[in-house]
């Protein structure tokens, strides 16, 4: 099976511009994760989706991020306006429904640099 | 969440068992310990999970102790390539995970 996209790979911008970052989960997965890693941190949470409702956003740092996930399908995280301190490695992650004991699946995540 | 401690690095000779280690002593009933790595620049890879009883797959051995306090990752032969950070993570199905420090494994030719 095909695994979890994400693009682009890398987004250079500057600050105060808007960016949006694209999820697309493996096929038939209802859960969709977001997470980031900002330089010199830990991975940390953002948000869950269980196929298009919001699960659990308490990881998401403020009104500048928006999560979205259409139709229960693809997800995108618009970051508007961006700040210096959004740099970072953005993950996204599925895995196939609640309670399912097994490991999820990660994409290559999306570089952002904010100028 | 359960808090883990795992060591800051390690290193292991390519072609030798590498065993890493992980605390998590607060780990509630409910929680699977799941295994993590991520390799330079890419996302995080599921290993292996496991409740109590230990667990083998074609990536790695998982050893949990009785009480569940802790638990041993093992790579049976290591490669060049299985150089990454390892991370050790207590987690109820679907729930978000909580990553760690880590450990950062390092194999050497």
């Amino acid at each position: 099976e095909a695994g979890v996209t994400q693009f682009p790979s890398h987004s250079v911008i500057e600050k105060g511009q808007t960016v949006t970052l694209r999820c697309d989960p493996i096929s038939g997965h209802d859960n969709l994760y977001w997470y980031r890693r900002v330089m010199g941190k830990e991975i940390k949470f953002l948000l869950h989706f269980v196929k298009e409702s919001k699960q659990d956003e308490s990881g998401m740092p403020n009104n500048r991020f928006l999560a979205e996930r259409t139709g229960g399908t693809y997800s995108t995280l618009k970051v508007q306006p961006a700040e210096l301190e959004d740099s970072g490695v953005y993950f996204c992650a599925s895995s196939r429904k609640i309670g399912w004991n097994y490991g999820y699946t990660f994409g290559s995540g999306t570089r952002l640099t904010v100028v | 969440d359960a808090k883990t401690t795992q060591p800051t690095s390690m290193d292991c000779a390519e072609g030798r068992a590498a065993n890493l280690p992980c605390n998590h002593s607060t780990i509630s009933g409910n929680e699977y310990v799941y295994w993590y790595r991520q390799i330079h620049s890419q996302g995080p890879q599921y290993i292996i999970h496991g409740l109590k009883n230990n667990e083998t797959n074609e990536m790695a051995s998982l050893i949990i102790t009785e009480d569940r306090k802790s638990s041993t990752l093992i790579l049976p032969h290591a490669t060049l390539r299985d150089t990454a950070v390892y991370y050790c993570i207590p987690n109820n199905a679907g729930n978000m995970l909580t990553f760690g420090g880590g450990t950062r494994l390092m194999v050497k030719p």
